[in-house]
């Protein structure tokens, strides 16, 4: 498709599972992002890609939550050992641009999402 | 951390009435966007804007880049039914390539 395509858009895990969330950005974007969006909430920054190098991870919650994009491409949210509080929907953007000078990508397309149940 | 203030939460509106929605942050943004999501969907971007002061529309839809830098407004007049939805504004601030929201409005029109 064209757009941004991310799976599985539901999850529903137990408490101590690990889970992997998957994402396919827009075909020769350069840019890729993840966000983390609770109920009634707006999206919260998590990590973001320039090609497969992840430039800035400050807004992962805890090093249970590993992201990589490793040809540059599909990126891969993982969770370790999930727990009730990440619970939430994680939403994947790209943009075809490069955040080469320091001031943003601009506009970024978004997936659908994958909502991650933890009980 | 930089934050962007969205109030009310919600608003309800009479189809065909126009509305205002405000952002408003005590941080500078370079950039402003408006997103529209509806349930279960991901945030589509409605307007986009780049310098201060800048006016820009789509369709029915009106956005403005504070002078300040510190606030912008989405105005959608003439409202339907599907502009029913969650409204967030993000923005870019230059310091580093997040994008940063605010919390959302919800937005219902009643037929």
């Amino acid at each position: 498709g064209a757009g941004v395509s991310q799976s599985p858009r539901y999850k529903v895990a137990k408490r101590g599972q690990d889970v992997a969330l998957r994402c396919d950005p827009i075909s020769g974007h350069v840019s890729l992002f993840w966000y983390q969006q609770a109920l009634g909430q707006g999206p919260e920054f998590l990590t973001y890609f320039q090609n497969e190098a992840q430039l800035d991870k400050s807004g992962l919650p805890s090093d249970r939550f590993f992201a990589e994009r490793p040809e540059g491409s599909v990126s891969t949210l993982k969770i370790q050992r999930t727990q009730q509080e990440d619970s939430a929907v994680y939403l994947c953007a790209s943009s075809p641009k490069g955040d080469y000078l320091g001031l943003g990508v601009g506009e970024l397309f978004f997936g659908e999402g994958s909502r991650l149940t933890v009980l | 951390g930089q934050q962007l203030n969205q109030s009310p939460q919600s608003m309800f509106i009479q189809e065909g009435e126009d509305v205002s929605m405000n952002c408003t942050s005590s941080s500078i943004f370079n950039t402003w966007l408006w997103y529209k999501q509806d349930p279960g969907e991901g945030p589509v971007l409605l307007i986009a804007l780049y310098k201060a002061g800048e006016l820009t529309s789509n369709g029915r839809l009106t956005a403005q880049f504070g002078i300040t830098r510190k606030d912008s407004f989405l105005n959608i007049s003439a409202s339907i039914p599907s502009d029913v939805g969650i409204y967030f504004c993000a923005g870019l601030s230059g310091a580093n390539s997040k994008l940063t929201f605010g919390k959302g409005i919800t937005l219902s029109v009643r037929p």
